[in-house]
């Protein structure tokens, strides 16, 4: 089975440009996380979706950040504009069903470098 | 917020036992721990999760404390492939918090 997948894994960007990541969960995962990893950090929570609605974005940037999960499978994060202190990895995760007994299941990330 | 503790960083000599300590004193009786470990350059890898009971997986056992306060996760033989960044986790269900956990030296 594939796991979660995420691209690009690298992107290198100056600040002000746009950009965005894809995620796409495990087949039949109905759960899907955005996380932000700052160099020596844990990660941190941005957005959670149930299906596609986003059911806990109170971390998210809405000033900068956006993200979309269409249909319920595929995400996207945007940055727009990016500035220098969003470089760090972005990470997604997906679960088979919200609350706490269940595992997620994370991608590599993409490591995002603004210049 | 149901936070944890854990130590900055362990070594281990290969093939010992690993006890990894966390404390989580404001765990709720809802909220489940959770274990997962990141290998550089890779995303979190589940470990494993329990509520009360301890647990044992393929990968470790989870030991859980009476006043479920403190857990700890125990590898069995560390390998070199053990050595990882592990992230002790009380899951509310709503609030995933990782902190910065405990960065793993296996030493051959």
């Amino acid at each position: 089975e594939a796991g979660v997948v995420q691209s690009p894994r690298y992107k290198i960007i100056e600040k002000k440009q746009p950009v965005a990541f894809w995620c796409n969960p495990i087949s039949g995962h109905n759960t899907l996380y955005w996380y932000l990893q700052n160099l020596g950090q844990g990660p941190e929570l941005l957005i959670r979706y149930e299906n596609e609605e986003a059911v806990d974005d109170s971390q998210l940037p809405k000033d900068r950040f956006s993200a979309e999960r269409l249909k319920g499978v595929d995400s996207t994060l945007k940055i727009q504009p990016a500035e220098l202190g969003d470089s760090a990895v972005y990470l997604c995760a997906s679960s088979a069903a919200p609350g706490p007994r269940n595992e997620q299941f994370f991608g590599p990330g993409t490591r995002l470098t603004v210049l | 917020d149901a936070k944890t503790t854990q130590p900055n960083s362990m070594e281990s000599n290969e093939e010992e036992p690993v006890h990894l300590p966390c404390n989580h004193s404001t765990i709720s009786g809802t909220d489940y721990i959770h274990w997962y470990r990141q290998l550089p350059s890779q995303g979190p890898e589940y470990v494993i999760h329990g509520l009360t009971s301890n647990v044992n997986n393929r990968m470790a056992s989870l030991a859980i404390a009476e006043d479920r306060k403190s857990s700890t996760l125990i590898l069995h033989r560390a390998t070199l492939r053990d050595a990882a960044v592990y992230y002790c986790i009380a899951n509310t269900g709503n609030q995933f918090y990782f902190g910065t956990g405990t960065s793993l030296t296996v030493i051959p």
